[in-house]
């Protein structure tokens, strides 16, 4: 039951251009949305995270927007650096849940 | 800055033996989750555990899992008789509270390095 999709598993950027992952669900409870970012051989580090009372929330070279009525969220990264390169996984959650639901994740190659 | 930290980083063991994997949480955290991910799949929620009992479990947390917080630093994460199918990157991963009782940012999840765990 893939509740949380990221439909690309890898996508190659140049160095200084904007790289987009996009990640869609499919449970309209869901109302609690982060990207994390993992590096090999290591855990999932939290980047950013956007409530769905909002549709946007910017953190330095990060920007997360929230469709709801397409279920649909991205994670803008401006401008792209070689060392961004990880494989990123989007994740979910409900108000009153207490687990996340993971996509399988991009993996992000930031070419210098 | 804290961390959360994992042992062994690699554990292999043969099929129907235990083993215990160890977290250490960020020490002022007080919700506790475990996660593993199957080589190339996505990462999938386990338990999540709070004062001394578990709070949620997922279908794949059946009697052959228990975890434990046996002393005020450690949880763990026991499988009673390994299967093939086990074999995994088994993540732990510590909140200061759960999401729904305080600000987004004291709720973040922050992960350990995991433990990979090869069943043969």
């Amino acid at each position: 039951d893939q509740q949380v999709k990221q439909n690309s598993p890898s996508l190659s950027v140049q160095e200084g251009r904007i790289s987009i992952l996009n990640c869609d669900y499919t449970n309209s409870m869901f109302d609690y949305f982060l990207w994390y970012k993992k590096y090999p051989a290591e855990g999932p580090t939290f980047l950013i995270s956007i409530s769905s009372i909002k549709d946007k929330n910017e953190d330095g070279r990060f920007t997360v927007f929230l469709n709801k009525s397409a279920k649909h969220l991205s994670l803008h990264i401006v401008p792209s650096q070689p060392g961004d390169s990880a494989v990123y996984f989007c994740a979910a959650d409900t108000t009153m849940g207490n687990q996340f639901y993971f996509g399988t994740g991009t993996s992000l190659t930031v070419i210098p | 800055e804290p961390e959360v930290t994992q042992t062994p980083s690699h554990q292999v063991t043969q099929m129907g033996q235990e083993v215990i994997l160890r977290c250490v949480p960020i020490s002022n955290h007080l919700y506790f989750y475990w996660y593993r991910q199957i080589l190339g799949q996505k990462v999938e929620f386990l338990v999540s555990f709070y004062n001394n009992e578990i709070s949620e479990k997922s279908e794949i947390f059946d009697d052959q899992f228990s975890v434990e917080r046996p002393d005020g630093s450690n949880f763990t994460l026991k499988i009673r008789s390994t299967k093939l199918e086990d074999s995994a990157m088994y993540f732990c991963a510590s909140s200061e509270r759960p999401r729904y009782a305080s600000t987004f940012r004291t709720d973040t999840q922050y992960f350990g390095p995991g433990t990979r765990l090869t069943v043969l």
